[in-house]
């Protein structure tokens, strides 16, 4: 009965390196977001997963960022090559498929620091 | 493109006194508003949505497309109330994909 869980909540890491961000939706959930929220701002869309697929991955910055849902649960994000512009808490969220738009539900958030 | 425009970052009120959360967008088609609330040490969780046309915790919004607004409003603040919030937007036929503005900390004191 939990609600959605993120790990690791803190992650440093040295510029260059490979970095993974775990997500477990609400049970049941089918749909998936993950968004970006840098110090001052409002979290920022990356991509967002109906199922197994990406329905819409216009957020994620560039080609070092990726993520997977391969079973239509859990999602991976996944930065390569990470710089210090990625600083930044990264919040999934998860909403079941009948829902209204817009009725996410919210993880506590993985704070990536790239030094 | 789409975008949510909160002007202030800090909103300071005494307890009892009205609050009112300014938000503006801009957005070409049919939108649907939504504030989102994050209490200290909390996730962030949704308030109300304009489609609902419901008071949450004495909070009321009304979308105004002539003036592209979706104010939060509250005849009198309580202490509980101190916190983030967040105005968003969804366009049409985008599902669940969020625009959020920029954000509010609302501050309650005695």
């Amino acid at each position: 009965g939990a609600g959605v869980s993120q790990t690791p909540s803190n992650k440093v890491t040295e510029k260059g390196k490979y970095v993974e961000l775990r997500c477990d939706p609400i049970s049941g959930h089918t749909a998936l977001y993950w968004y970006r929220q840098s110090l001052g701002q409002g979290p920022e869309f990356l991509i967002y997963f109906q199922g197994t697929g990406a329905a819409d991955d216009s957020g994620l910055p560039n080609d070092r960022f990726f993520a997977v849902r391969p079973e239509g649960s859990v999602s991976t994000l996944k930065i390569q090559r990470t710089e210090r512009g990625d600083s930044a808490v990264y919040l999934c969220a998860s909403s079941p498929g009948s829902s209204l738009a817009g009725e996410l539900f919210f993880g506590e958030g993985s704070r990536l620091t790239v030094l | 493109a789409q975008r949510v425009t909160q002007p202030e970052k800090l909103l300071s009120v005494f307890k009892g006194a009205p609050v009112e959360l300014k938000c503006n967008y801009s957005y070409s088609g049919s939108p649907e508003l939504f504030w989102y609330v994050q209490y200290s040490r909390q996730r962030l969780q949704l308030l109300l949505r304009h489609i609902s046309r419901e008071s949450i915790k004495g909070f009321t919004a009304d979308l105004n497309k002539g003036e592209t607004s979706f104010h939060l409003k509250k005849p009198f603040a309580q202490e509980e109330d101190s916190a983030m919030y967040y105005c968003a937007l969804s366009g049409t036929g985008t599902a669940s994909k969020l625009t959020f503005g920029t954000g509010t900390r609302l501050q309650v004191t005695l």
